[in-house]
C-alpha cells in the first residue's frame, strides 16, 4: 500500500549529536514537509520541499537540515544546534505544495518522537 | 498574522450523541480550511476540507460547516461511537505556502 514511513518510531539523542530522523513516500507525491508537535500546540513547520534538489525554511528550521535527493526521501537531521529538540516529529507529503491555491490534504507518516537525555 | 484557536479543554460527548468541535481564525478568510483526526502517538489523518464558498461539507457522520463572517469552522460528528475518540486539528492555508494548524481538541466519547 501506498504511504509514508517514518523511522525510527523513538529515538534518544545525548547533548551535543546530531541524528537524522528517516522519511519515505511511495505516493508519488512532489511536496514534503516536515513538522515539530509539542503538547498544546499546533503544528510547526520546520522545512519544507517542492521538487527534488530543492527545499525551503518553514518557520522554526534554526537547528535543523534536510535533503531531497530523491522524491521519495525526505530526511530530517536535528543538530546539536537544536537547543530544545525533544518533541514529536511529523513527516508529511501532498500532491503538490499546500497553499491558496492548492487545496491537497497531506497525508502522514506515524511521527518520531525523539528525547534527548 | 493569523491565528487558529481550538478548544483546548478535552470534550466529554456521551455515545450516540452528536459532538461539536470549533476552530476559530482571527484575520483574513482562508481559501480553504481542513480537519484531520489524529489517535495518540500517531500521525494525522485527512478527514474533510471546505473552501471558503462552501457553507457545509458531510461525509458520512461527519459534517463541516464555514462561517466566514464570525471566522469560524464547526465540526460536527452525529451519532458519536467511541471509536470516535481521538484529537482533532483543523487547519487552513496562510495564503502562502503553508497550512496554519490549530493545536487540537480531544474528543472523549463515552459508552
Amino acid at each position: 500500500d501506498g504511504g509514508i514511513t517514518q523511522s525510527p518510531k523513538y529515538l534518544f539523542r545525548k547533548e551535543g549529536q546530531n541524528v537524522t530522523l528517516s522519511c519515505e513516500q511511495n505516493l508519488n507525491h512532489d511536496a514534503m514537509y516536515w513538522y515539530r508537535q509539542d503538547p498544546g500546540q499546533g503544528l510547526r513547520l520546520i522545512y519544507y520541499s517542492q521538487i527534488v534538489n530543492d527545499f525551503q525554511k518553514g518557520d522554526i528550521a534554526e537547528g535543523y537540515s534536510v535533503s531531497r535527493e530523491k522524491k521519495e526521501s525526505f530526511p530530517l537531521t536535528v543538530t546539536s544546534a537544536q537547543k530544545n529538540p525533544t518533541a514529536f516529529y511529523l513527516c508529511a507529503s501532498s500532491i503538490r505544495l499546500a497553499g491558496a491555491l492548492n487545496t491537497g490534504e497531506l497525508f502522514f507518516g506515524e511521527g518520531s518522537r525523539l528525547t534527548v537525555l | 498574522s493569523q491565528k487558529i484557536e481550538q478548544n483546548s479543554e478535552a470534550l466529554n460527548i456521551q455515545e450516540g450523541k452528536t459532538a461539536t468541535l470549533t476552530c476559530n481564525y482571527t484575520n483574513y478568510s482562508p481559501a480553504y480550511l481542513q480537519w484531520y483526526r489524529q489517535d495518540p502517538g500517531r500521525g494525522p489523518v485527512f478527514l474533510l476540507l471546505i473552501r471558503e464558498n462552501e457553507k457545509e461539507k458531510r461525509k458520512e457522520r461527519l459534517k463541516v460547516t464555514f462561517d466566514t463572517t464570525l471566522k469560524q469552522s464547526l465540526f460536527h460528528i452525529t451519532a458519536s461511537q467511541p471509536a470516535d475518540s481521538a484529537t482533532y486539528l483543523c487547519a487552513l492555508d496562510s495564503g502562502d505556502y503553508q497550512l496554519i494548524w490549530g493545536a487540537g481538541t480531544k474528543l472523549i466519547i463515552k459508552p
